[in-house]
């Protein structure tokens, strides 16, 4: 139930831009992506419903596409702030829709 | 406007000591989940209470751990007889009663577990 996420990690220059996909092996009825800085708490960046919406604000967007079972996170015109490991997490249906299943991350480093 | 408090932030234990963690949800928030981060991995999703109410436990181990959202106060993850196997960050997110799935989950800063 675990979705995989990829790259494992990545590295970039401020400027570049960065995708970060997420899978599941389940059907996916909501995406929440979360930055986490080491040591502290997962920051909220947003979260994606079924229905294959697109969302962003600022030069960090996502897409949600239910069929692929896969959501990815784009980060475009990176800056030094964007480094951090990303999460997704999945929910499901009815009671299960609160209980995330969280990836195992991807650890971004921007570089200047 | 605070956001979800953790305390302590961190805790060291002994094996088979008990271990206690509270979690203040934000203001207004009356859902609260426990997650349980071990290092280089991903969340671990345990339980969702709201107030007097256990929602989902089926992350939490069935023996040894018990968790509590009462009336008044804050949310309490219990670990009896700690092992080295608790070692881990316990994060508390919480979120407001939207009435409708699935909620925005803002986690606190979580506590750190170590166990001797």
């Amino acid at each position: 139930q675990q979705p995989v996420q990829s790259p494992q990690a990545v590295i970039l220059r401020e400027g570049e831009d960065a995708v970060i996909n997420c899978s599941s092996s389940k059907a996916l009825y909501s995406v929440h992506w979360y930055r986490q800085k080491h040591g502290e708490a997962p920051i909220f960046l947003m979260i994606l419903l079924k229905g294959g919406e697109q969302k962003g604000h600022d030069k960090i967007s996502a897409s949600f596409n239910e069929k692929k079972q896969q959501s990815s996170l784009y980060l475009t015109a990176s800056q030094l702030s964007y480094s951090g490991t990303y999460f997704c997490g999945t929910g499901g249906t009815g009671t299960g829709a609160n209980n995330l299943f969280f990836g195992t991350g991807t650890r971004l480093t921007v570089i200047p | 406007n605070a956001g979800v408090m953790q305390n302590p932030r961190h805790l060291v234990r002994r094996r088979g000591q008990e271990a206690r963690l509270r979690c203040s949800p934000m203001k207004g928030h009356s859902h609260v989940y426990w997650y349980r981060q071990l290092p280089e991995e991903g969340l671990k999703f345990m339980v969702y209470l709201q107030k007097e109410n256990i929602i989902d436990e089926s992350g939490m181990p069935k023996e040894r751990f018990s968790a509590e959202f009462p009336k008044e106060g804050p949310s309490i993850l219990r670990i009896q007889q700690v092992v080295r196997g608790d070692s881990a960050a316990y994060f508390c997110a919480s979120s407001p009663p939207s009435g409708r799935a699935p909620d925005t989950q803002y986690f606190g800063p979580g506590t750190r577990l170590t166990v001797l």
